[in-house]
């Protein structure tokens, strides 16, 4: 069965700070990973996704993330924090086979302070 | 010029009644899908739709019904109505069935059950 574990309901940083929320996946198949953002009253939107082809990917406002198949990871980073980043970030986790069926994290709630 | 839009946005309303949530998408996708998010933030799959054939169906009380009158549009019929029942209900759409394609998110339905 798939899973996703996400280490830290809450993240803080400083405006300017390094960004990392963590996300660890479980599945007896190869996976897709996706991360996906919430703004306050709003529905999801993709940062970025891992469909087997580069390790690192690269999303959108200046997010990436690397998937590490030895320690079934799939951390998020970015290298300086902005204000307008503050957001639950969701991890997700699909399968071929699956009927894109998305499982996801329980969130991280990232609040950005000046 | 909306992707993925879903009526109402609220939803307030009694124990016992009955109530429909409607889906519509013009990105010229076949495959749509009903999440559901917990007051904790937890999102969980219920229902996918692909050309108006239900693919997916969770473990879901019988008195949700999800309803594909076309490929633009995916309903959603609650019955009874459970005070359990409130959540933020979210409806997404992808091209194919593949398990790396991007689903885009609605902005969602606030049910209360009161």
């Amino acid at each position: 069965a798939q899973s996703v574990t996400q280490l830290g309901s809450h993240v803080s940083v400083s405006e300017g700070a390094l960004v990392l929320l963590r996300c660890n996946y479980s599945s007896s198949v190869p996976p897709y990973l996706f991360w996906y953002v919430q703004y306050p009253n709003q529905g999801l939107q993709l940062l970025l996704k891992y469909t087997s082809a580069a390790t690192l990917v690269k999303g959108i406002n200046g997010f990436e993330a690397e998937f590490k198949k030895s320690e079934t990871s799939f951390h998020l980073t970015k290298p300086s924090a902005h204000m307008s980043d503050a957001a639950e970030y969701f991890c997700a986790v699909s399968f071929s086979g699956g009927y894109n069926k998305l499982i996801f994290g329980a969130g991280t709630r990232l609040a950005v302070h000046p | 010029d909306t992707a993925v839009s879903q009526t109402p946005k609220y939803l307030v309303t009694q124990m016992g009644n009955d109530k429909s949530i409607k889906c519509e998408q013009n990105l010229g996708h076949d495959t749509m899908y009903w999440y559901k998010q917990d007051s904790k933030k937890f999102l969980k799959i219920m229902f996918s739709y692909n050309n108006k054939e239900l693919i997916i169906n969770e473990t879901v009380p019988n008195r949700f019904s999800p309803k594909s009158p076309d490929k633009a549009h995916l309903n959603l019929h609650i019955n009874s109505l459970e005070l359990g029942d409130s959540a933020v209900y979210f409806c997404a759409s992808s091209h194919g069935t593949s398990g790396y394609n991007e689903q885009f998110f609605g902005p969602g339905t606030r049910l209360t059950v009161l």
